[in-house]
This record gives structure tokens, sequence and C-alpha cells, in this order.
């Protein structure tokens, strides 16, 4: 199995501060398609995962633009440009190449 | 409107079984994968299984492989997951999802808890 590793694995910030997380890949999640199969999701407290990023950068239905994603290979990142207090909860990368793995979970608190 | 409910959860005994389902609406089940994610308490997400569209493939996370079962029954709309040789480590909030393409899981149901315990 793709092995998916989080960094960091808490975040304390300050509301309308920017937050960064990074997720790197056991292998590239580079298709032979072209298209590369990372995907960022959100579990907020108390309710189910929700997508927010699909293939690295594209924002799900809904979701707001200060949330980006980008990186290719093996390498990712997800940027929050200002983080609001209805972002709290924990934040997943997630590989689709193979049997779905997620990464360890970064959570995202409000200073 | 897309709805998954999950149903099935209970208590059980370290050694028995259990099947899960998941009834979803709202759209044409027979056209997309499907997936089961657990999430034991106090941990992250894990995707357990995931079969395709018409039911003719299935993948299981490495640990699972050989006691659990994930099939499905197109029209009744209806996903599944058979557990078997329960252990206390498969204790958790068991959700369907559905698989737009290559692990974009859109939609998520509420999830159903499955406690194994003596």
């Amino acid at each position: 199995d793709i092995v998916m590793t989080q960094t960091p694995l808490s975040l304390s910030v300050t509301p309308g501060q920017p937050a960064s997380i990074s997720c790197k890949s056991s292998q590239s999640l580079l298709y032979s398609d072209g298209r590369t199969y990372l995907h960022w999701y959100l579990q907020k407290p108390g309710q189910s995962p929700q997508l927010l990023i699909y293939e690295v950068s594209s924002r799900f239905s809904g979701v707001p633009d200060r949330f980006s994603g980008s990186g290719s290979g093996t390498d990712f990142t997800l940027k929050i440009s200002r983080v609001e207090a209805e972002d709290v909860g924990i934040y997943y990368c997630m590989q689709g190449l193979a049997v779905r793995t997620f990464g360890q979970g970064t959570k995202v608190e409000i200073k | 409107e897309v709805q998954l409910v999950e149903s099935g959860g209970d208590l059980v005994q370290p050694g028995g079984s259990l099947k899960l389902s998941c009834e979803a609406s709202g759209f044409i089940f027979s056209s997309f994968w499907m997936a089961w994610v657990r999430q034991a308490p106090g941990r992250g997400l894990e995707c357990v299984a995931l079969i395709s569209s018409d039911g003719s493939d299935k993948y299981y996370v490495d640990s699972m492989k050989g006691r659990f079962t994930i099939s499905r029954d197109n029209a009744k709309n209806s996903l599944y997951l058979q557990m078997n040789s329960l252990k206390a480590e498969d204790t958790a909030v068991y959700y369907c999802a559905r698989d737009l393409r290559w692990g974009m899981f859109d939609f998520w149901g509420q999830g159903t808890p499955v406690t194994v315990s003596s």
C-alpha cells in the first residue's frame, strides 16, 4: 500500500493568518493518463469527512477560494490563505491510485 | 439529493461476524464505484474496501483481506460489508462513500458504529 505522511500533525492558527499542511507519498501519484490522484479532505468536529481539493489543486464544488492545493509527484501542500473559525477540524490527504490510503491527519485549531 | 445511509453497526464479540449495509439514493448507483472507510475512536481515516460500479472488481487494504468482503446489489441500490473474525481493533465508525473517480469521495454517509468487545 502507498504510505501517506502528513506534517505537522497539529496546527494552531490565529484567525486571518495563513496555514499550510504538507503531505508526502511513498511513491509517485502521477498516473499514466497524466493526472495526479492526490486529494484533500476535511473532517469537521462531529461530521463526516468532506472533499475539499481533488487532483492536487482543483477545488471541489462550494469550497472557498482561500483553500488551495499544490505539488507534484510525491510532495503536496494544502494552503489556507486566511484561516476562519469554520476551518477547524482534521485535514487528510489521500491518494487515489491504488487501494485508497489517507495521511494521518492534521488537526487545525484556532488560537 | 444524494443520500447514503449506513446501518447494521452493533456490539459484537471478538471472533464474531457483522454485515453492514449502505442504502443509496438520489443518483444512479450502478454508475459509481463505492467504498467503505472506517475511523477508530480518536484515530484517522482508513479505506477498508473498494468496489467497482458493476461489482466485478474489489480491492481491500492488506490487513482486512480474507476477513472482510465488500459487495453490492445494484437492483437494490445497496452496498454491503461482510465482516468476519472481528477483532477489538476493528472497533470504529464505518462510513460508506461514493467514489466519483480515482478516490474522489464526493458524498459520505453519516457512519454506523461497530464495537468489538466481550
